[in-house]
């Protein structure tokens, strides 16, 4: 079994709507989940980092955790074209090695 | 903003042949990690370095693949021994002490002819 899954999509939203990205994962070890955003040729760069379960809320972004279910989500409200990208979901044992899903490639369309 | 950097930003070799991934971590940061993404694929954990020594590595990063930190800047990759299934996205990521963000440069696309 992967130990971090997520729906590659694509996702297409028009601009303005609430978007929902999640994840599964299997290894009950993991306590830390964090959110990269991906552009088109550059590296992941982090969105939101969430210890354990629960929610983070920062701006227009949501994480939330539910480790009953091994479940990671990402909400994003009034999403803009800028938000277009790559979305990663990834976990982690410690501070160290990253898994990461496969990535949701998410466009919002004007 | 500091920034990781690495070169070159795309690399093409021959089937066989030596490459070194090169990367400057962020100055004041002391874990050093890469990762490869296949194309159309996974972002996928290679290894991981911290003090001079490397703290853990994954299946991928098998006896082909060597990592070295030859200077207090540089932290390099590299494959002794290219195959054409080395073709990926190479990403470098540093982390400061006590930190939990990793912070990844632009990568570097690697073809292997």
């Amino acid at each position: 079994q992967k130990e971090v899954e997520q729906d590659p999509g694509p996702l297409s939203v028009p601009e303005g709507a609430i978007v929902s990205l999640n994840c599964t994962y299997s290894n009950s070890a993991f306590q830390y989940f964090m959110w990269y955003r991906q552009y088109s040729r550059k590296g992941p760069e982090l969105l939101m980092y969430t210890y354990s379960s629960g929610n983070k809320e920062d701006g227009r972004f949501t994480a939330q955790v539910d480790k009953s279910s091994k479940y990671i989500s990402l909400f994003i409200r009034d999403s803009q074209p800028s938000d277009s990208a790559t979305y990663l979901c990834a976990s982690s044992t410690s501070y160290g090695k990253l898994t990461f899903g496969q990535g949701t490639i998410l466009t919002v369309h004007p | 903003e500091p920034e990781v950097t690495q070169t070159p930003s795309h690399q093409v070799t021959q089937m066989g042949q030596e490459v070194i991934l090169r990367c400057v971590p962020i100055s004041n940061h002391l874990y050093f990690y890469w990762y490869r993404q296949i194309l159309g694929q996974k972002v996928e954990f290679l290894v991981s370095f911290y003090n001079n020594e490397i703290s853990e590595k994954s299946e991928i990063f098998d006896d082909q693949f060597s990592v070295e930190r030859p200077d207090g800047s540089n932290f390099t990759l590299k494959i002794r021994s290219t195959k054409l299934e080395d073709s990926a996205m190479y990403f470098c990521a540093s982390k400061e002490r006590g930190g939990y963000e990793q912070f990844f440069g632009p990568g570097t696309r690697l073809t292997v002819l």
